[in-house]
């Protein structure tokens, strides 16, 4: 059973950098991509990146890059976003996601975990 | 960036009626690379429908997944108390991936 299990909920002053954990346990860590999605208060769904842990590789939503940071770390099987510059529209409940697949293309969102509440406020 | 729009944005139907949810991309999305999520308040969404039309263990087989290219279809045949919720049409074809906007289902 996999089951994707997050750290808490932040408050952030802006301009500082947030970093979410995501954990993963069952299935084989290395074999699906997982990517961060976030959703503003009473909002949709927005992409933020993900990585393939396989290769190493990562891949930014133009909105987000030069801000952004996913990494990895197998031997927690642990998946990391960290976001900085933080701004008041940066508030959003932070969801990590599995997808079915290695790679981002040809591959659903299976898996999800509870979701970060990070709030940006002075 | 594909933009996927969602309509309507709000659906008024009682139990036992049947819903059908619109998703239309803004240019084609190959090998229908498209998923439906179903999301209720202060919960994760839940994948239902991926590749279009192929439903997700444990998904009840009253929800179906329709389209192809730019127009894509979720219907749900019988609404059932727990089906009333928001849901998202999402393209994972090509990056960035992106959602549609939601259809909130509610009960008339």
């Amino acid at each position: 059973q996999v089951q994707l299990m997050q750290s808490g909920a932040e408050v952030k002053k802006p301009g500082s950098s947030v970093k979410v954990s995501c954990k993963a346990s069952g299935g084989i860590f290395r074999s699906n991509a997982i990517s961060w999605v976030r959703q503003a208060p009473g909002q949709g769904l927005e992409w933020v990146g993900g990585i393939i842990a396989i290769f190493g590789t990562v891949n930014y939503a133009q909105k987000f890059q030069g801000r952004v940071t996913i990494s990895a770390d197998e031997s927690t099987r642990t998946v990391f976003m960290e976001l900085t510059s933080l701004r008041s529209d940066d508030t959003a409940v932070y969801f990590c996601a599995r997808q079915s697949g290695y790679h981002y293309r040809g591959s659903s969102f299976d898996y999800w975990g509870q979701g970060t509440l990070v709030t940006v406020s002075s | 960036e594909t933009v996927l729009t969602q309509s309507p944005g709000t659906l008024s139907l009682s139990p036992g009626e049947r819903a059908t949810l619109s998703c239309r991309a803004s240019q084609s999305v190959s090998s229908s690379y498209l998923a439906w999520y179903q999301q209720k308040p202060g919960q994760a969404p839940r994948l239902l429908i991926f590749d279009a039309s192929s439903r997700a263990t444990g998904i009840p087989d009253r929800f179906s997944g329709s389209g192809s290219g730019t127009d894509f279809t979720l219907t749900i045949s019988r609404l059932e108390p727990e089906d009333f919720a928001v849901y998202y049409c999402q393209q994972y074809d090509t990056s960035p991936l992106t959602f549609g906007g939601g259809t909130k289902v509610e009960i008339k």
